[in-house]
């Protein structure tokens, strides 16, 4: 089955410098890539997603790039604020397999220091 | 419209004590699942639902049942709790299983069991 490593674990970084998390996949079929954000004792809720017919979608301040041929894809998070702090978690899931079947990284905490 | 609520948020429990957590939407969302979380591992579906009536595996569903009698609710019990089912609980809904698309969190459990 599809496996995601997520890294790193840890990230600390200053008001205003850029952020960027790694993730790589397993299974060359996946197509579907989101990106979930954890606030400290929130929910996880989805900030951007990517499918792999684009190679990079950007929203504001976050991006994601997908490199298909090497299966991974990042989260770049530009200009960074203390509100940025939090858990992200990446996942994959297969075409059409539905969310159930979707793998999530083990998360990366960032902190962001003012 | 309170979007996906889980009942209750914290629970300490004894080795062998049962209790059952739930979950409602008011979305009318068909599919809804039951995740843990724990430190460095990211979130691990335990069991799901496709529709009123039905449930399913996941990733890691022993020690654990579930039901779904009505749309908006699925219910996840621990029969006999353990000290390793000690995790946060996420319950997640969507509105369609087989074209990913965002799921939506409640809150989360605090389960502690001693």
């Amino acid at each position: 089955g599809e496996n995601v490593e997520q890294h790193p674990s840890t990230l600390s970084v200053q008001e205003g410098d850029s952020a960027v998390i790694k993730c790589t996949y397993s299974d060359s079929a996946s197509n579907y890539f989101p990106w979930y954000k954890q606030e400290l004792g929130k929910r996880p809720q989805l900030i951007i997603d990517i499918r792999s017919n684009v190679g990079e979608k950007k929203d504001q301040r976050i991006a994601v790039t997908l490199n298909k041929t090497a299966k991974h894809f990042s989260l770049h998070i530009t200009e960074t604020q203390p509100e940025d702090s939090a858990v992200y978690f990446c996942a994959a899931t297969l075409p059409n397999t539905g969310f159930q079947k979707l793998v999530f990284g083990t998360g990366t905490r960032l902190l962001v220091s003012p | 419209n309170a979007g996906v609520t889980q009942t209750p948020k914290f629970r300490v429990l004894k080795t062998g004590q049962s209790m059952t957590l739930l979950c409602a939407q008011d979305m009318n969302h068909e599919y809804m699942y039951w995740y843990r979380q724990d430190p460095g591992m990211g979130l691990r579906l335990i069991h799901y639902s496709v529709g009123e009536g039905t449930t399913a595996k996941g990733e890691v569903p022993d020690g654990y049942n579930v039901s779904r009698l009505k749309k908006q609710n699925f219910l996840l019990g621990l029969e006999s709790a353990a000290p390793s089912q000690t995790s946060v609980y996420f319950c997640a809904s969507s509105y369609h299983g087989t074209k990913n698309t965002e799921a939506f969190f409640g809150q989360g459990t605090r389960l502690t069991v001693v």
